[in-house]
């Protein structure tokens, strides 16, 4: 589970407020991705990046934006257009295949008020 | 990316019982992972599977991929009231998950 980080453990904004999750990992992974979560829900898939200053959208990028400037870091910017951002973020990595366990964050839970 | 359906979407038993979950797709997986999800918590992985017809075991656990590539099944054996979680499976380079089986387990 270790070499992801991802902060604050919970974010609270308001509406109408762009707000930046950051995610690092030290696993040397190539490929991160970004989900969101809603209580009792499964992980849909937001944006993800499998090389640096690549990135793909996922099932629900609307609202959303990403970079990959670092092979470590992925940051989600939720902004002002996302309808409903109030969940569960959780980011992950993996890496090369052979390797292609996926670890998780702890994850932010951001509410907007 | 290639989605997978999973079912059920809850599963209550006594503890004991046992518990599958199941994975499928319309199309032909090149892999598929499974994780576990307790309440409040990330995902945690539990194993992934490659080849057709590929078995796995952990402990209780059983893992199987299908002939076809299309289905996985996950498998419990005499529940315990610490397999309670969210069972996923997901696949893909794009990592798409399935909606997850919610199993809670009565002691």
């Amino acid at each position: 589970d270790g070499g992801i980080t991802q902060s604050p453990k919970y974010l609270f904004r308001k509406e109408g407020q762009n707000v930046t999750l950051s995610c690092e990992q030290n696993l040397n992974h190539d490929a991160m991705y970004w989900y969101r979560q809603d209580p009792g829900q499964g992980l849909r898939l937001i944006y993800y990046s499998q090389i640096v200053n690549d990135f793909q959208k996922g099932d629900i990028a609307e609202g959303y934006s990403v970079s990959r400037e670092k092979k470590e870091s992925f940051p989600l910017t939720v902004t002002s257009a996302q309808k409903n951002p109030t969940a569960f973020y959780l980011c992950a990595s993996k890496g090369r295949r052979g390797q292609e366990t996926q670890y998780f964050g702890p994850g932010t839970r951001l509410l907007v008020l | 990316g290639q989605q997978v359906m999973q079912i059920p979407q809850y599963q209550h038993v006594q503890e004991g019982e046992d518990f599958t979950t199941y994975c499928n797709s319309s199309t032909t997986l090149s892999n598929i992972q499974w994780y576990k999800q307790r309440p409040g918590g990330h995902p945690v992985f539990l194993i992934q599977l490659v080849k057709s017809g590929e078995v796995k075991k952990q402990k209780r656990l059983t893992f199987q991929f299908g002939e076809a590539k299309k289905n996985s099944s996950l498998h419990i054996t005499a529940t315990q009231t610490t397999d309670v979680g969210t069972y996923f499976c997901a696949t893909g380079n794009d990592m798409r998950f399935g909606a997850g089986t919610r199993l809670t387990v009565k002691p």
